[in-house]
This record gives C-alpha cells, structure tokens and sequence, in this order.
C-alpha cells in the first residue's frame, strides 16, 4: 500500500487559514487522496477527497500537487472547533471495488485563540 | 438525523465473560465496518459486510465476531474478551464499498480486566 507522511502536530491562531501537509510519493494512479479528522472524543470525520484536480467544499480546500506526490489539506479561516487529529489517507478505487480506509497517526492541530 | 449509533459508550468487563457492542445506522447504508483504535497503532479495520449476509475479515479479526442478519445493525461479537481487547472501537458505515465518504459512529471504549 502506498504510504502517507504527515507532520506529527502543527498550530494556528484562531481565524487565520491552515495549510495541512501530506506527502505520497509513492501513490499509484488509482489512488484517491482522502482526509478525515477526528475530534477529541469522536468518532473520525470525512473531510474532502481528489484525485488530480485541486477541490473545494464547504468544510476544506484540497490542493493537489501536479505530480500527485503531495497534497496540502486548507482550512481557510480555523475554528477552535478545527482543533483535531487530520489523517491523510490514500484509498485505491478500481472498477467496482476500492481498498479500505487506512488511518496513519495523522496531524494534531492545536488552534491557538 | 443521518447516524451510526453504538451501544454501549462504555464498558468495563472480566476476561471471558461475552458481549456484544451494537452498531445500527439509519442511512440504508450497505457497506458497515468496524475498527479498533489504540495509542500509537492508529485506526485498524476488524470486520466489515458489503451487504446483508455478507461479511469478510479485515486486518486484525482475531478475537472477534459480526454478523449481519439486516442491512442497518452489525453487531461486534466478542466470545471470550482478553485484556488485549481493551481498546477504543469504532463502527462505520458508507452507501456502498466504494463511497468516498463514510460516516463513524461515536465510539464504545472496552476496557477487559
């Protein structure tokens, strides 16, 4: 399985953006990059996912390096409520079938106020 | 409201003595999975179903049981607990397989003394 690298913690103030790294150097072409987070006491939460293209939603941006060998999870403005342990997943979609969801040790934000 | 419900939150038991942790979702989901989270190991898949009747082992199944006699409860059955089985566990579910997102219930925390 293709492996992701993630720092063990990072920190931000409260309202400005975040800038979440990952790296998958080794990631295939059929691997879709997924992040979730877990806050203290929950279960884990999907955040995004992309396979090439850089995506947005409502919680996150998604920037996807042109290699595909990074990608950089965005938080635009944290919340104390963003404080939580993001995990960077690669997860192999094939026809009809996709590999299962495979959690690292991720990266605790702490979100400063 | 759209959940994956676990029962109990918390449980305090002696080696050997079997229970059950119910895991129901109201979402018509088909796929259900359960994992195991314990300090520095991070999120391991123990059991999950593609569908009723249906059920395959994931990376740590030893010790354990499921079974899914309908599409919205996938009980996780430990025969004869050991204090190896103490840990944070977590039951998922998502539309099919190959969903992107899936959606985590809150946890039950076992402790085997």
């Amino acid at each position: 399985d293709a492996k992701t690298t993630q720092p063990n913690s990072m920190e931000s103030n409260e309202e400005e953006p975040v800038h979440l790294p990952c790296n998958h150097s080794t990631i295939s072409g059929t691997d879709y990059i997924h992040w979730y987070r877990q806050l203290p006491s929950q279960g884990p939460e999907y955040v995004i996912h992309g396979l090439t293209s850089n995506v947005n939603n409502r919680m996150a941006s998604l920037a996807i390096a042109e290699d595909r060998k990074s990608s950089t999870l965005i938080l635009h403005r944290a919340t104390l409520r963003d404080a939580a342990v993001y995990y960077c997943i690669l997860r192999e979609h094939a026809s009809g079938s996709a590999r299962q969801l495979t959690f690292g040790s991720g990266t605790q934000l702490t979100v400063l106020p | 409201e759209a959940q994956v419900t676990q029962n109990p939150r918390y449980l305090i038991t002696v080696t050997g003595k079997k229970l059950t942790v119910t895991c129901s979702q109201n979402m018509n989901h088909e796929y259900m999975s359960w994992y195991r989270q314990d300090p520095g190991l991070g999120l391991r898949q123990i059991y999950y179903s593609m569908n009723v009747e249906v059920t395959d082992k994931g990376d740590v199944p030893e010790g354990y049981k499921v079974s899914r006699k309908e599409k919205r409860n996938f009980p996780l059955i430990l025969e004869s607990p050991s204090p190896n089985q103490t840990s944070l566990y977590f039951c998922a579910s998502s539309l099919t397989q190959v969903s992107y997102e899936q959606y985590f219930g809150p946890g039950t925390r076992l402790t085997v003394t």
